[in-house]
């Protein structure tokens, strides 16, 4: 069976500080991975895939860790804005039933 | 750019009531796939096509019907609705099945009494 894990949260963040969360995945053949951005009743938005090699986009970076089988995100200099919950998905079957998404990660960023 | 449309975005049915809920996508995506959202469940995939004339079950296709006649529309059919399908759904496409992220539509929340 297909499993994506994630700290469902919340995690209560000051603004400004740095968070950091991870997810967890069963598949070692797993081939993609993503995180995307949920805002509360509102569908989810791709925020960036993550690469072998890791990647940073503005105050956000993502780790793939496949001896561990698993994906982080860093979020730098948190804004209010940041607040939302945070799907790790994965390609975890490698074909065309699509992607697993995790359960999500609830963030809220405190003034 | 209208990216992956939706409608209707609220529904309220009574058990054994059927309907359709419509996705149109204009990004010219084979892949189109259709999720329901319930709390503490996360996304769990219903049924999904990777081009038109094709159509596949995911996780939790009991109760629902889909066809895929063009490469735009992929509807999702309730057949008689029952209460364990209030949730929210959404649609999905994309250029392709595991290695390209998804669109997502606005979502449709559904609620049947």
């Amino acid at each position: 069976r297909k499993e994506v894990e994630q700290d469902p949260g919340p995690f209560n963040v000051p603004e400004g500080a740095t968070v950091a969360f991870n997810c967890t995945y069963s598949n070692s053949a797993s081939q993609s991975f993503f995180w995307y951005r949920q805002d509360c009743r509102k569908e989810p938005k791709l925020l960036m895939s993550v690469y072998s090699s890791g990647n940073e986009d503005g105050r956000f970076t993502a780790q793939l860790n496949r001896a561990s089988q698993y994906i982080s995100l860093l979020i730098r200099d948190s804004k209010l804005s940041d607040s939302a919950t945070y799907l790790c998905v994965v390609n975890e079957g490698g074909g065309a039933d699509g992607l697993t998404f995790g359960k999500g990660t609830h963030l809220i960023i405190q003034p | 750019n209208a990216g992956v449309t939706q409608t209707p975005k609220f529904q309220v049915l009574k058990t054994g009531q059927s309907m359709t809920l419509q996705c149109a996508q204009d990004m010219n995506h084979e892949y189109m796939s259709w999720y329901r959202q319930d709390p503490g469940m996360g996304l769990r995939l219903i049924h999904y096509s990777v081009g038109a004339g094709i159509t596949d079950q995911g996780e939790v296709p009991n109760g629902y019907n889909v066809s895929r006649s063009t490469t735009e529309d992929f509807p999702l059919r309730l057949l008689s609705a029952a209460p364990s399908q209030t949730s929210v759904y959404f649609c999905a496409s994309g250029a392709s099945s595991y290695n390209s992220p998804l669109h997502f539509g606005n979502g449709t929340r559904l609620t049947v009494t």
